[in-house]
């Protein structure tokens, strides 16, 4: 079964500074990655995808993922870091089961930014 | 505008009451799927449902139930048999039996126990 673990519970970074959130997966095939972002109180809104297209990803608000097989890592990136990234980060592999695939979320990271 | 509705937003319940959570979509998702998130668990699947009339158990369905009569709908009833359901409830959607696209969610609702 697949599984994915995002390495930090809590990340702080100043406005205007890079951001990274890791992810790092397990998986007996190729997988498809997702990264979502949740604000307080809210849905879960998707940020970007990998389905074996080119590796690295870009997303909304300028995140980007890079999809790196040798390390099982799919990392989130930003350069510059905005108030309004202040939120929760969630990535998420498919998995497969009884012929349909499904969604496993990791536990999340929230991400706090500083004037 | 396509969407997720989830309602109501907040919703509180006492002990040993059934409350049903509701859950409508216009985007003409076959797939639908209801989730538990408590904080620092991450999202957890009670149930879902790929077609009209079918629905299969999640990670943890005890305690909880759902129906799938309309395309557009599938509500949640937390049971009395739910012994922890304070509980912030999202529900979803997919365009196809895969989820190679990733899922569209509501807005939740966020259920506690008084």
């Amino acid at each position: 079964a697949q599984s994915v673990t995002q390495l930090d519970s809590h990340v702080s970074v100043s406005e205007g500074t890079p951001v990274l959130l890791r992810c790092n997966y397990s998986s007996s095939y190729s997988p498809s990655l997702f990264w979502y972002v949740q604000h307080p109180n809210k849905g879960l809104q998707l940020l970007l995808k990998y389905t074996s297209a080119a590796t690295l990803v870009k997303g909304i608000n300028g995140f980007e993922a890079e999809f790196k097989k040798s390390e099982t890592s799919f990392h989130l990136t930003k350069p510059s870091a905005h108030m309004s990234d202040a939120a929760e980060y969630f990535c998420v592999v498919s998995d497969s089961f009884g012929g349909y695939n499904k969604l496993i979320f990791g536990a999340g990271t929230r991400l706090a930014v500083h004037p | 505008d396509g969407g997720i509705t989830q309602s109501p937003k907040y919703l509180f319940r006492k002990e040993g009451q059934n409350v049903t959570l509701s859950c409508e979509q216009n985007l003409n998702h076959d797939a639908m799927y209801w989730y538990r998130q408590d904080p620092g668990q991450g999202l957890r699947l009670i149930y879902y449902s790929q077609i009209v009339n079918d629905f299969q158990k999640g990670d943890i369905a005890e305690g909880y139930s759902v129906s799938r009569e309309k395309k557009e709908s599938f509500p949640l009833t937390v049971t009395s048999a739910q012994k922890n359901p304070t509980a912030f409830y999202l529900c979803a959607s997919s365009t196809d039996r895969g989820a190679n696209y990733g899922y569209t969610f509501g807005s939740g609702t966020r259920l506690t126990v008084v």
